[in-house]
């Protein structure tokens, strides 16, 4: 499978623990990005990067959440002194580099997500 | 500010009946259009998009913007159309999306 994939699937952790969650995109993709979903909700922007490049934060991206992207292949994102409000699914995508999609629109290819629950 | 509405959290129709997904929209300027599905246990995938004008597995979507709408249609519903359905912005240029709630719709047999 050559699609964008997430580890770990699931995390169980409990309040006030750290916890990393691991992106690694298509290879060919030079943007990823992340997001997070709750519960009866669609999924919410949190950053994205194009290359090693972080360009965009959401101000739901507390102070307690980083996201890294250090060589511009595979991102990591921490959660740190997780709480319950944290747990969710969070999403990682990435696209092509502009022009190179079907009329010029990036797709978004989506990976499985990490599902942490925080107890 | 942008921002996606969906009003319909659930959608039931029987096999066969035309279906109508409901999306609204709300963004100062000429946004992108997407519809996103999720079939069970599968990942967020891409069904289409305004821009391209296509129908994908019998689905198309048309580009109101004096509605502010981008409703998803198709005549005749089948059962493996169940599934969640997302629709999502981005302004030109811009590359996050913005999703709505999501509508679930069932095709019952």
């Amino acid at each position: 499978d050559t699609g964008v994939s997430q580890n770990p699937r699931h995390k169980i952790t409990k309040r006030g623990q750290n916890v990393t969650f691991r992106c690694d995109p298509i290879s060919e993709h030079n943007r990823l990005y992340w997001y997070r979903q709750t519960l009866g909700q669609g999924p919410e922007f949190l950053t994205y990067f194009q290359n090693e490049a972080q360009l965009e934060k959401s101000r739901l991206l507390s102070d307690r959440f980083s996201a890294e992207r250090p060589k511009g292949s595979f991102s990591t994102l921490e959660i740190q002194r997780t709480e319950q409000g944290d747990s969710a699914m969070y999403l990682c995508a990435s696209s092509r580099p502009f022009g190179t999609d079907r009329n010029g629109v990036r797709e978004q290819y989506f990976g499985p997500g990490t599902r942490l629950t925080v107890t | 500010a942008q921002r996606v509405t969906q009003p319909e959290k659930l959608l039931s129709v029987f096999k066969g009946a035309p279906v109508e997904l409901k999306c609204n929209y709300s963004y100062s300027g000429s946004p992108e259009l997407f519809w996103y599905v999720q079939y069970s246990r599968q990942r967020l995938q891409l069904l289409l998009r305004h821009i391209s004008r296509e129908s994908i597995k019998g689905f198309t979507a048309d580009l109101n913007k004096g509605e502010t709408s981008f409703h998803l249609k198709k005549p005749f519903a089948q059962e493996e159309d169940s599934a969640m359905y997302y629709c999502a912005l981005s302004g030109r240029g811009a590359q996050k999306l913005v999703f709505g709630q999501g509508t679930r719709l069932t095709i019952n047999p």
